[in-house]
């Protein structure tokens, strides 16, 4: 069966410095996604992406965050200048109709 | 925007019986999809089922169903023969079926524990 596949499944950062949390979508989808899951929180989106572009972003998704497709397969989600409060699990998700997601990043800013 | 609510943090289940989550949620659209999520303790995001707004027919999947009722915008998911491996935090979650708007707006959650 197809899967969204995540990696790391968890990146220890120090505060300031850059990541980049890498997806592979699932391959025949046209939707991928990025969300986040504060521990003990809800899932919040972050942002959607739509043949090469983003097509929609939460107020979360500042100028902080970035998303690129860089080639056929990969989508990646880049957090420059981490901070602590950006610790959280990130989640890559694709669909056509209903989302599939990946198991997640745990990301820790220390 | 769109809002859904998990009134129920916590629900606990014997092995074997049945159990019912609540979702509620607010939107001014008409068409619309609602999910459940299932989140075990490995934390990845499994897809239980889904409903079509536009379907008055609830969905099930094999122990999984809904009882979803627009006009009361609730959408509740019914667990039968409930077993060990469905403990888990379930999500409730409603996405537009506005093209090129297909976020997806999470409730906070039900722990769902289950008793052997």
């Amino acid at each position: 069966e197809p899967e969204v596949t995540q990696t790391p499944s968890h990146q220890v950062t120090q505060m300031g410095q850059e990541v980049i949390l890498r997806c592979v979508p699932i391959s025949n989808h046209l939707y991928f996604y990025w969300y986040r899951q504060i521990l003990g929180q809800k899932v919040e989106f972050l942002v959607s992406f739509y043949n090469n572009e983003i097509s929609e972003k939460s107020e979360i998704f500042d100028d902080q965050f970035s998303v690129e497709r860089p080639d056929g397969s990969n989508f990646t989600l880049k957090i420059r200048s981490t901070k602590l409060e950006d610790s959280a699990m990130y989640f890559c998700a694709s669909s056509n109709t209903e989302a599939f997601f990946g198991q997640g990043t745990r990301l820790t800013v220390v | 925007a769109q809002t859904v609510t998990q009134s129920q943090p916590e629900m606990s289940v014997q092995e074997a019986e049945t159990v019912t989550l609540s979702c509620t949620y607010d939107t001014s659209e008409s068409d619309y999809y609602l999910f459940w999520y299932k989140q075990p303790p490995s934390r990845q995001m499994i897809l239980v089922i889904r409903q079509e707004a536009y379907k008055q027919q609830n969905a099930t999947e094999n122990r999984f169903s809904v009882n979803f009722q627009k006009a009361a915008k609730s959408f509740s998911l019914k667990i039968s023969d409930s077993q060990l491996g469905d403990a888990a935090m379930y999500f409730c979650a409603y996405r537009s079926a506005a093209p090129l708007t297909r976020q997806l707006t999470f409730g906070s959650g039900t722990q769902l524990t289950v008793l052997p």
